[in-house]
């Protein structure tokens, strides 16, 4: 069965500051890998995905993701933090066997301080 | 971007009846729908997977009786609550696989409440 672990609920970072939201995956086969945001009472909007070639992935919105096969991990950055990054955020997983559901973590709260 | 739309955002029913909600790839075409039900400040809990064309998977747990849902076209697909209840009260959102592709995308959801 495929998982994703969001370790921390909540992510308190200054406006300005670097910005790290971490994931871990489990998956049979080689990995999908998706981050969304969560707005207040909105859907999910894409940010970036992880299929295959270059571990750095560039997003929407100035994110980035690097996919680490070794450690499991898909974490997501940004150099600068926003405070109109303030969000949920969600890192999600799913196999390239054909299984198309996607498997998400238990999200992280994004706060960026002024 | 690709996008997915949901109808209605917000809609609210008496208990007892049922309310459709409908979700539509706008620009592209969808093989895959996928249902999913999020409660206050919690993930997202799938609830089906549609393929269109076919009957749809339901997850364990989901009364596959009182979720109906239907994918008609490769742009559309609707869940309907049957005989809603106060429980079935949440924020309900769909996701959309492009044909050919790899990537989910969400619709805005939908917030159902059953007075």
């Amino acid at each position: 069965a495929q998982s994703v672990a969001q370790p921390e609920d909540q992510v308190n970072v200054a406006e300005g500051n670097p910005l790290t939201v971490k994931c871990t995956y489990s998956v049979s086969g080689n990995p999908y890998l998706f981050w969304y945001v969560q707005y207040p009472n909105r859907g999910l909007q894409f940010l970036l995905k992880y299929i295959t070639g270059d571990n750095l992935v560039k997003g929407s919105y100035g994110f980035e993701a690097e996919f680490n096969k070794s450690q499991t991990s898909f974490h997501l950055k940004k150099p600068s933090a926003l405070v109109s990054d303030s969000a949920l955020y969600f890192c999600a997983v799913r196999g390239s066997g054909g299984n198309e559901k996607l498997t998400f973590g238990t999200g992280t709260r994004l706060t960026i301080i002024p | 971007g690709a996008v997915v739309s949901q109808h209605p955002s917000w809609v609210i029913c008496k208990s007892g009846t049922s309310v459709k909600i409908e979700c539509r790839s706008l620009d592209f075409q969808a093989t895959t729908m996928f249902w999913y039900r999020q409660f206050p400040k919690q993930s997202l809990m799938l609830m089906a997977t549609s393929n269109e064309g076919s009957k749809a998977t339901y997850e364990q747990g989901v009364e596959k009786d009182k979720f109906l849902i239907n994918h008609a076209s490769l742009t559309l697909s609707t869940l309907t609550v049957t005989s809603a209840h106060p429980e079935d009260s949440s924020f309900y959102i769909c996701s959309a696989l492009r044909r050919f592709g790899n990537t989910i995308y969400f619709g805005e959801g939908s917030w159902l409440t059953v007075v």
